[in-house]
């Protein structure tokens, strides 16, 4: 099944953009990951859908336009744009095989 | 407004069975497949398994076959039933729609004596 790879930690400046990268195992470059947000003490919340070839249906409820992603051989990335304190979160990648799901470890992104 | 809630007891003892509910509004649960997902403290998203409206169910391997998850059309909800607990399984219990785009708040079981 595929191994999704996450840095432990990222950071950025307030109104600066960052990047974030889910990895995933060789093999696996068709797949399409799930970007989960998790803000300190509160429950997952789905960002987007994102497959080689870019965002895969709708954003979540509320995501603002400042969120995008990208898909690029086995890499996934969410990027943030101007981003505000309310972004400091952890963020969750998944994958499913099957039915089964797999979750990269995830990134904490702290606003400086 | 879909919304999912879990709720059941907050503290188990070692060796008892771990059981959870996630009550669904808004939808009808036949509509998906519903997965249940714990966290850790201070660790990252662990996915425990998830159940079909047909009543098949998969768990992750990693649990030994302690895992049993059934759906109640007429409750609209779906539970998570997990066995032999020990001190590792204390954890954020979280219900997610099938794919991943709907969440609960989550719920914290402690394995505790």
């Amino acid at each position: 099944q595929p191994v999704l790879t996450q840095p432990p930690s990222a950071s950025a400046s307030l109104g600066a953009s960052v990047t974030l990268t889910c990895s995933l195992s060789s093999g696996y470059s068709a797949f399409e990951v799930v970007w989960i947000q998790q803000r300190p003490g509160k429950g997952p919340r789905f960002v987007m859908r994102v497959g080689p070839g870019g965002i895969v249906g709708s954003k979540g409820d509320d995501i603002p336009d400042r969120f995008s992603v990208l898909g690029s051989g086995l890499n996934r990335y969410l990027a943030i744009k101007n981003i505000q304190e309310e972004d400091e979160s952890d963020y969750h990648c998944g994958t499913e095989h099957g039915s089964a799901k797999v979750f990269g470890g995830g990134t904490k992104l702290t606003v400086l | 407004q879909v919304q999912l809630q879990e709720s059941g007891p907050g503290l188990v003892k070692p060796s008892e069975t771990l059981a959870l509910t996630c009550g669904v509004s808004g939808v009808s649960i036949g509509s998906d497949y519903w997965n249940w997902i714990r966290q850790s403290p201070g660790k990252g998203l662990e996915w425990v398994g998830n159940i079909y409206y047909s009543g098949n169910f998969r768990q992750n391997p990693s649990l030994t076959s302690r895992v049993t998850i059934s759906v109640d059309a007429s409750k609209n909800q779906c539970s998570l039933k997990l066995d032999s607990v020990t001190a590792a399984d204390t954890a954020l219990y979280f219900c997610a729609s099938g794919n991943l785009d709907l969440w609960g708040q989550g719920i914290l079981v402690t394995v505790s004596s």
